[in-house]
């Protein structure tokens, strides 16, 4: 069971807007840590996607933003694209744990 | 171009040893916190092990404590992580990934299967 909690599946069509949530608690997001988000395409290593809440790598499009508020943290994708189709893990550094956690992970699936 | 290349996966008994490699290039290696970070067959990631640049300070999630043994060469450009006494649960690909700090997981290779079954 983690302690970051991600739903395990979303979908949305072509051009729209999704949000990926990630509930935590005052040991881990709530405490302040920074929250990152990964995107796992199938068959392939998770890639970095946003860091530090709300910071993109670079050569990650804008269409992806992060942000955090009190405990939790959002992942959202605009203009949602069939290539977005993919895995989506927040992971931050619980203080309980002594190290990095991650979520469980979201399935997004492109209609 | 950053690179991250894992070794040493493959086939082993419950109680067997496995020593897993990385080795980077494109990074001055020896300036990166480096990780290990796991995925069970269908399932999530999960951080296995950290160390310190200098090697001088390691982490572990609490199941593999005792069991597994990160380290690195510098002078190598590699990490490694020595997996003893391992466990049916064990199965996973094994990533190799830098930093996992502020800047999260910048980095990853592209795993290595390790198999613990009878």
């Amino acid at each position: 069971q983690s302690v970051l909690t991600q739903p395990p599946s979303l979908s949305g069509a072509p051009g729209q807007r999704v949000t990926i949530s990630c509930t935590g608690s005052s040991s881990n997001i709530g405490a302040g840590y920074a929250v990152h988000w990964y995107q796992q395409l199938p068959g392939t290593a998770p890639r970095l996607l946003i860091f530090d809440d709300t910071n993109r790598p670079s050569g990650v499009p804008d269409r992806f933003s992060g942000s955090k508020s009190g405990a939790s943290a959002s992942l959202a994708i605009t203009g949602l694209q069939a290539e977005d189709e993919a895995d989506y893990y927040c992971q931050s550094y619980d203080s309980r744990l002594s190290g990095p956690t991650f979520g469980g992970g979201t399935k997004l699936t492109v209609l | 171009e950053v690179q991250l290349v894992e070794s040493g996966g493959g086939l082993v008994q419950p109680g067997g040893s496995l020593r897993l490699s990385c080795a980077a290039s494109g990074l001055r290696f020896s300036t990166f916190w480096m990780s290990w970070v796991r995925q069970a067959p269908g399932k999530g990631l999960e951080w296995v092990a950290n160390i310190k640049e200098n090697g001088n300070e390691k982490n572990y999630v609490g199941s593999v404590k005792g069991r597994f043994t990160i380290s690195r060469d510098n002078a190598k450009n590699s990490v490694y992580l020595q997996m003893n006494n391992l466990r049916v649960e064990d199965t996973a690909v094994y990533y190799c990934a830098t930093r996992g700090g502020p800047k999260g997981f910048d980095y990853w290779g592209r795993g290595t299967l390790v198999t613990v079954s009878a």
